[in-house]
């Protein structure tokens, strides 16, 4: 069965240093996106993208976050200048519309120092 | 702001014994899932519903929609340990492209 895929399952950066988060979706998706849930937290959305485009973003998804679709199967999230808050959960999800149910990876879990 | 609140937050209950988690919202949502999540990975869907009223059955599991696509609710029949798990319920924003979680339901189930 298809599935989402993320690298690496975890990721310790230095306060100020950027880190790029990768997940590959499922191959006939569309429709990506990045969730982050912080420990002992909710999962909360980040990004929206569709065609090479961010389609709907949150309060939490600053000038500090990017997304790009850098191939026809890459997905990354990447994070110029890392805080300690930005420490959590970071969970791609793709699906294959954008009413169809959306599929979450593993998960990368950032730890900054 | 949209909210999911789910009930209980923690449940402790014996093997056989039946629950129902909920799921309210003040919100009316295009569709909403209900996903398992065990600790350190990734949310895994159990089960999704789109149409008010909508009931779905997933072995011992029972999902409902609410008529109106606010609310949600899962019942487990004769519940086992291996149904031991954190529940979340994810809803969609009528026209929006995001998920909002809610916040969780532990479910502890004792042999």
């Amino acid at each position: 069965e298809p599935e989402v895929t993320q690298t690496p399952s975890h990721q310790v950066t230095q306060m100020g240093q950027e880190v790029i988060l990768r997940c590959v979706p499922i191959s006939n998706h569309l429709y990506f996106y990045w969730y982050r849930q912080i420990l002992g937290q909710k999962v909360e959305f980040l990004v929206s993208f569709y065609n090479n485009e961010i389609s709907e973003k949150s309060e939490i998804f600053d000038d500090q976050f990017s997304v790009e679709r850098p191939d026809g199967s890459n997905f990354t999230l990447k994070i110029r200048s890392t805080k300690l808050e930005d420490s959590a959960m970071y969970f791609c999800a793709s699906s294959r519309d954008s009413r169809d149910t959306q599929y979450f990876g593993p998960g990368t879990r950032l730890t900054v120092l | 702001t949209q909210l999911l609140e789910q009930s209980p937050q923690f449940l402790s209950i014996q093997e056989g014994e039946n629950l129902t988690v909920y799921c309210n919202s003040s919100s009316v949502f295009s569709s909403l899932q209900w996903y398992r999540q065990e600790p350190g990975e990734g949310p895994v869907l159990l089960v999704t519903v789109v149409t008010g009223g909508e009931v779905k059955k997933l072995k011992r599991l029972t999902f409902q929609f609410g008529d109106a696509r606010k609310d949600s609710s899962l019942h487990i029949t004769a519940a086992q340990p291996g149904d031991t798990g954190l529940y979340l319920c994810a809803g969609e924003p009528s026209g929006t492209y995001k998920y909002i979680f809610g916040t969780g339901t532990r479910l502890k189930v004792l042999a």
